[in-house]
């Protein structure tokens, strides 16, 4: 079974710019995560999606959003970006069935310049 | 509200040494707990997790972790260090009535030969 898919691997955006990451979860899994971890603040958990719809979601502003396809892909928006916004973003899928373990996806780094 | 705490930002050992990195956490409902490991500039792997059932779970690459309730703790251990174990820890949590998981903030764990 092929993993959680994740791109870009890698991107460089300025300051303003926005950014749309993707994420393709493991074929099954419903259920799609988004954190962000940073050196300083760790992971934080950004929101949650299950069949479409938003069913978690952090305290993030709003210019962070999400969306969840009926193939269960999910993306990520993230607008008007500040360099604090550098960070490695990472997807995760999860099967509602079991205990919710999360598989986790390689990531996309995000550098904000 | 659901927490983890990890209260060592680092642990070292010595290979062929035992080994544990702490973790106590905070739910209102019964926990579902998990531990992942993270090796850098990758995604998070799922080693462990309790359910249910017995205290003493036991995961991948011979790690193991032992749920005490009335510490509210779910310490990993592993009877003898590699130095390829070295990595950055994560214990999360999950309230069986949530969605999502909450993560403390990773104990980064050094074997050294």
């Amino acid at each position: 079974k092929a993993g959680v898919t994740q791109t870009p691997r890698y991107l460089i955006k300025t300051r303003g710019q926005q950014v749309t990451l993707s994420c393709s979860p493991i074929s099954g899994h419903r259920s799609v995560s988004w954190y962000q971890q940073t050196p300083g603040q760790g992971l934080q958990f950004l929101f949650e999606y299950f069949s479409e719809t938003q069913r978690n979601k952090g305290n993030f502003p709003g210019r962070f959003s999400g969306r969840q396809f009926s193939n269960s892909r999910s993306e990520m928006n993230v607008s008007t970006l500040e360099l604090g916004d550098s960070a490695l973003y990472l997807c995760a899928s999860s099967d509602p069935r079991n205990t919710g373990e999360l598989f986790f996806g390689e990531g996309s780094r995000l550098t904000v310049l | 509200a659901q927490s983890v705490a990890q209260p060592e930002d680092q642990v070292n050992v010595a290979e062929g040494n035992p080994l544990t990195v702490k973790c106590t956490y905070s739910v209102s409902g019964n926990p579902y707990l998990f531990w992942y490991v993270q090796y850098p500039n990758r995604g998070l792997q799922f080693l462990l997790k309790y359910i249910t059932g017995d205290n003493l779970v036991k995961g991948s690459y011979g790690f193991e972790a032992e749920f005490n309730k009335s510490q509210t703790s779910f310490h990993l251990k592993k009877p003898s260090a590699l130095v390829s174990d070295s990595a950055l820890y994560f214990c999360a949590v999950r309230d069986t009535n949530a969605g999502k998981s909450t993560f403390g903030d990773g104990t980064t764990l050094t074997v050294k030969p």
